[in-house]
């Protein structure tokens, strides 16, 4: 199937600071890929929907200026969060699909564990 | 709001057992339903994607099948191993986006 990478897959910053997570679609081209939250023990929670070439989509309740998405081209898309609290600490998981070929399945990446100190 | 459950929440069975696991959903109007394997701290890995479509789909030992109608999906494992143990997790999509369910951990004892 193919290939969804994510970068990094952990990442320790300090309270205040920003950290970027990179969403890379390896052999297929994306204009849609999805972000990811997962608590422990618990399933995902779509934050928001990363659209190549325009604003990403972001669900309610998610602050848009907290979590700054970019989908610059059809293979990457980014998602940064500013000034970073501990409370921000999570897994996040980016899914792209083959929209190209008309895919239907979901590929996903890795994941980020992200712990704010 | 399309909602997705799955039971049971957790199973533990010893090696070599079939076992089903459930999931069901509220809206039918579905595009396609995917059945993931997560194991602890890492991202998904997709098992069987089933379009609306159809009823079922079929992978080695894994076979799921749908009931659109009755809002229903089943994963079904045959002869567990340990090897597959991890949290399993349906999605269906509709609405352009995924809906979770919150997965059933499985445990198979060696």
């Amino acid at each position: 199937g193919a290939v969804v990478s994510q970068h990094p897959s952990r990442v320790i910053c300090k309270s205040g600071t920003s950290v970027k997570i990179e969403c890379r679609s390896l052999d297929f081209q994306a204009t849609t890929m999805f972000w990811y939250r997962q608590f422990p023990k618990q399933s995902l929670m779509l934050m928001a929907t990363s659209n190549e070439g325009s604003k990403a989509t972001y669900e309610q309740g998610v602050e848009k200026d907290k979590f700054l998405i970019n989908h610059a081209s059809l293979t990457l898309s980014t998602l940064t969060v500013t000034s970073a609290h501990p409370e921000d600490s999570s897994f996040y998981i980016c899914s792209a699909r083959d929209t190209r070929s008309g895919g239907t399945e979901a590929f996903f990446g890795q994941g980020t564990r992200l712990t704010v100190v | 709001k399309q909602e997705v459950t799955q039971i049971p929440a957790a199973l533990s069975v010893p090696e070599g057992e079939n076992l089903v696991l459930n999931c069901s959903f509220t809206d039918s109007a579905i595009y396609n339903l995917q059945w993931f394997r997560q194991d602890p701290g890492k991202g998904l890995t997709s098992l069987l994607l089933i379009q609306s479509s159809q009823r079922e789909q079929t992978s080695g030992r894994l076979n799921a099948s749908l009931d659109k109608s009755s809002g229903r999906s089943t994963l079904y494992i045959a002869a567990s191993q340990p090897g597959d143990s991890a949290t399993y997790l349906c999605a269906v999509y509709n609405f352009n986006k995924f809906y979770f369910g919150s997965g059933t951990k499985l445990n198979v004892k060696p």
